[in-house]
């Protein structure tokens, strides 16, 4: 079953530091690689979609890695701000289904 | 340019009623869908349409019903509440998906539903 597992669950930093976020996905083949961010309460928000080609993509202190050989993708945020506290969706698209497939998320709290 | 508009925000049903939820896009996308997220649980797809007229059943579509007669709009309808319905439901839009290329889905606000 293709499955698209994230680690940790949960990450607590201090504002100002950097983190990764990772995801682990079972996908194969797939289209392309997805980060969402997700705020408390509302609806999740694309940061980047990434393909198979793709290595590295950035959207501002955000920037999205992936290995398609090993398929691991990282989320790394740099320099973090108290508005980055929410949750980070890795999501895989399902070439034959067109469908998304999500990962539970990692949840990040950063504290001042 | 509203996006993608859900509505109601908050809904609290008891065992055994109906209702609808609501999902309007205002950007001329074909391709929309409902998703329910649990705590622990990835989103899942409940149902999704690929465009006026087509709907087709996701991972996880017993116990709701959808319609689309408009591009505009997706209905999900619960027929009789239970509830392990109790979850947070978001309707997402994007252009037609296609295997070569992608889009960029855009998701609601989300409606947190209680069945008691």
């Amino acid at each position: 079953k293709n499955q698209v597992e994230q680690s940790p669950q949960s990450l607590i930093i201090l504002e100002g530091k950097n983190c990764t976020l990772q995801c682990n996905y079972t996908v194969s083949p797939f289209s392309n690689l997805r980060w969402y961010k997700q705020d408390t309460g509302r609806g999740p928000v694309s940061l980047t979609i990434m393909t198979f080609s793709e290595n590295t993509k950035s959207n501002g202190r955000y920037t999205a890695t992936l290995d398609a050989d090993t398929k691991q993708s990282s989320l790394h945020i740099t320099a973090s701000q108290l508005s980055d506290s929410a949750s980070y969706i890795c999501v895989v698209s399902d070439p034959y289904s067109d469908k998304l497939i999500f990962g539970t998320g990692t949840r990040l709290q950063v504290f001042p | 340019n509203a996006g993608v508009t859900q509505t109601p925000k908050f809904q609290v049903l008891k065992t055994g009623q109906s209702m609808t939820l609501q999902c309007a896009q205002d950007m001329n996308h074909e391709y929309m869908s409902w998703y329910r997220q649990d705590p622990g649980m990835g989103l899942r797809l409940i149902h999704y349409s690929v465009g006026a007229g087509i709907t087709d059943q996701g991972e996880v579509p017993n116990g709701y019903n959808v319609s689309r007669s408009t591009t505009e709009d997706f209905p999900l309808r619960l027929l009789s509440a239970a509830p392990s319905q109790t979850s947070v439901y978001f309707c997402a839009s994007s252009y037609r998906w296609d295997r070569v290329y992608f889009t960029e889905a855009f998701f609601g606000q989300g409606t947190r539903l209680t069945v008691v």
